[in-house]
């Protein structure tokens, strides 16, 4: 079966760094992007950035280029997704999604998120 | 870029209940639109690809329909376990964007 597997609540103070760790298991782990899509506490789904793990090819949404950076280690069949110089307004669970792309009709692909990971809290807090 | 506009943004009803929640496209996207369901403390779960389509495992008394720039999602019979925010998603980019979700309540 197919699982995602997050790293635990992470605590950290303005400023500084966090990584957030995904394990995929129960399929092919190059076959399939990984999302990572956040949500702040009674709050909606943001998009952050997706990795694809064959090629290391990473995307991110504006609002986070340059803060995050999503890498995979094909050998655990692990995604990281680290972000810098954390702010308040950075406290929410994390996300991992696995993203299914496929072709709707002649090359006209479409994307959805079909397992999801548990969720990471993480907390910025002086 | 495109924007998903949900309405309403909470909903209170009765098990029982048939109920119909909307996701207004800012252009027109055919139907590439997916809906998924979010219980608390839990994930996101896919319900509904290509506007209608409905994922292995998901009851048949969830009904999407719609197109070009208005889609719905309904409830049937409502049951307990579906008192949840749903959200929908643009799926024709990899870039993905989500509505602002509606949450459904028990009255």
């Amino acid at each position: 079966q197919v699982q995602l597997v997050q790293s635990g609540a992470e605590v950290k103070k303005p400023g500084a760094s966090v990584r957030v760790s995904c394990k995929a298991s129960g399929y092919t782990f190059t076959d399939y992007d990984i999302y990572w899509v956040r949500q702040v506490s009674g709050q909606g789904l943001e998009w952050m950035g997706w990795i694809n793990p064959h090629s290391g090819n990473s995307g991110y949404a504006q609002k986070f280029q340059g803060r995050v950076t999503m890498t995979r280690e094909t050998s655990t069949s692990t995604v990281y997704m680290e972000m810098r110089s954390l702010r308040y307004e950075d406290t929410a669970v994390y996300y991992c999604a696995r993203g299914r792309k496929y072709d709707y009709v002649w090359g006209n692909y479409r994307y959805v998120l079909d397992y999801w990971g548990q969720g990471t809290l993480v907390t910025v807090s002086s | 870029a495109i924007q998903l506009t949900q309405s309403p943004s909470s909903l209170s009803a009765s098990v029982g209940d048939r109920v119909t929640i909307t996701c207004r496209a800012s252009q027109g996207i055919n139907s590439a639109l997916a809906w998924y369901q979010q219980r608390p403390g839990k994930p996101p779960n896919l319900l509904i690809r290509d506007a209608s389509r409905l994922e292995s495992g998901v009851p048949s008394r969830f009904t999407g329909s719609g197109s070009v720039t208005d889609f719905t999602l309904t409830i049937s019979s409502l049951q307990p376990e579906d008192f949840a925010t749903y959200y929908c998603q643009l799926t024709n980019t990899y870039s993905l964007t989500f509505g602002g979700g509606t949450r459904l309540e028990i009255k």
